[in-house]
């Protein structure tokens, strides 16, 4: 059972331009996160959700950043007119159920460099 | 809401001594806690958790955690460090019907030869 698969691995944007980050769950899991981990910080949530819906953004820039989760295909995260605050890791993370006292499985990873 | 705090950013311990790493959390409900490790470029990876049974966890790698709810904590020992356990180590913090977990800034290991 593959997985959490995550791609691309690293990321090089200009100022300005689109990042489109993919994520697929690992089979049989419906529930997907996003998380953030600035340099030399913890992972901080950024966004939760099932097959077609958002359930929680609260982790989320107001603005340029947004997620979904088809019914097809993996989830992305896109950050457009990105700027060098976005240079991060951004890591999926994916769940059978709701987190609760459940473990989450966590992809490798999307590094970001805004240059 | 919850949060978790990492007390020291570095542990640098021996080959062969004992490691302990700090965790102590803050909830108005009963927690679950979790430790990951991450090694360098890859993702996190599930040590051990708690979820209201046993307050004494066992997880991988020889590592453990004891849950104390009068301290709040959930430390992690391992009695002899080896060199492959050189990582980073995260607490995080859920509840039940939460959205997501909660991390600490983590703390970075360094073993010594």
């Amino acid at each position: 059972n593959a997985g959490v698969m995550q791609n691309p691995r690293h990321l090089v944007r200009r100022r300005g331009q689109e990042a489109r980050l993919r994520c697929s769950p690992m089979k049989g899991h419906s529930h997907v996160y996003w998380y953030r981990q600035l340099p030399e910080e913890g992972l901080k949530f950024m966004v939760y959700l099932q097959k077609e819906n958002i359930i929680d953004e609260s982790g989320m820039p107001k603005e340029r950043f947004s997620a979904e989760f088809p019914k097809e295909g993996p989830s992305i995260l896109r950050i457009q007119q990105v700027v060098r605050g976005d240079s991060a890791a951004y890591f999926c993370a994916s769940s059978p159920r709701g987190q609760g006292q459940g473990e989450q499985y966590f992809g490798p990873g999307t590094r970001l460099t805004v240059t | 809401a919850q949060s978790v705090t990492q007390l020291g950013s570095h542990v640098s311990v021996s080959e062969g001594a004992l490691v302990l790493l700090r965790c102590n959390y803050s909830s108005s409900v009963p927690p679950y806690l979790f430790w990951y490790v991450q090694y360098p470029n890859q993702g996190l990876q599930l040590l051990l958790k708690y979820t209201s049974a046993a307050t004494l966890v066992k997880g991988i790698n020889g590592f453990e955690a004891e849950f104390k709810k009068s301290e709040t904590s959930f430390h992690l020992t391992k009695p002899s460090a080896h060199m492959s356990d050189a990582a980073e180590y995260f607490c995080a913090v859920s509840v039940e019907g939460a959205q997501k977990l909660v991390f600490g800034q983590g703390t970075r290991l360094t073993i010594n030869p």
